[in-house]
């Protein structure tokens, strides 16, 4: 999507290894968001972001970890790869600001990452 | 056309049917929908949004409405096409949250 890519876009790696993804958005926008998506389950939230080193936990935040040190990238880590962790993550961005904002997100791609 | 009364995680639609697809929100506070198109090995897709002081709202051959008294939002899709075959996704939230809340999805497939 325009202003928002994911790296990797495909991951395999084993258990117990360190694993980070990124997120890059080109639009400058204040919010950002990690969310895992599994089948069954639609699109859950992981962790976000509402500024640079300003971050929170979502619905589904054990074994993953958050960094934000600039507007434009937000990583998101699992400090030990389990394969319950095996899913399509996706990051999203929201302007999210104005009384009448569009609380929308725009989506990057998705990395589907295989913990074997 | 198709419908579903209630949410169910599949739907079949004859091209050129109409289409209606469900969504039962969980949060009496939330006061902003949003539906989203997922096109498959793709992140999901901006489509429509309404806010809880409208009950209906069209854009491009699509209609949301909204019922709060019950909780449900239905996306309705006029003059089904094969590029229609998605899963679609309802999304909630209330203002000053900035935290989108997803349903789990309706994959819907266009026979033709």
């Amino acid at each position: 999507d325009a202003g928002i890519t994911q790296s990797p876009r495909h991951k395999v790696t084993e258990t117990g290894t360190p694993v980070t993804l990124r997120c890059h958005q080109t639009e400058n926008h204040r919010y950002m968001y990690w969310y895992r998506q599994d089948p069954g389950h639609g699109l859950r939230l992981i962790h976000y972001s509402y500024g640079v080193k300003d971050t929170d936990k979502g619905e589904v935040s054990d074994g993953y970890s958050v960094s934000r040190s600039k507007t434009e990238d937000f990583l998101l880590t699992l400090e030990s790869a389990t394969s319950s962790q095996t899913s399509v993550y996706f990051c999203a961005i929201s302007r999210a600001e104005g009384r009448e904002a569009n609380y929308g997100y725009t989506f990057g791609s998705g990395t589907r990452l295989t913990v074997v | 056309g198709e419908s579903v009364g209630l949410h169910l995680p599949t739907l079949s639609v004859q091209e050129g049917d109409n289409s209606i697809i469900n969504c039962a929100y969980s949060n009496s506070a939330s006061d902003y929908f949003i539906w989203y198109k997922q096109e498959s090995g793709k992140g999901p897709q901006f489509i429509i949004d309404i806010r809880s002081n409208m009950d209906k709202r069209q854009g491009q051959r699509v209609t949301v409405l909204l019922n709060k008294t019950v909780k449900h939002l239905s996306l309705q899709i006029a003059a089904t096409q094969p590029g229609d075959s998605a899963v679609y996704f309802c999304a909630e939230t209330y203002s000053n949250d900035y935290k989108l809340s997803f349903g789990a999805g309706t994959t819907v497939t266009v026979r033709a």
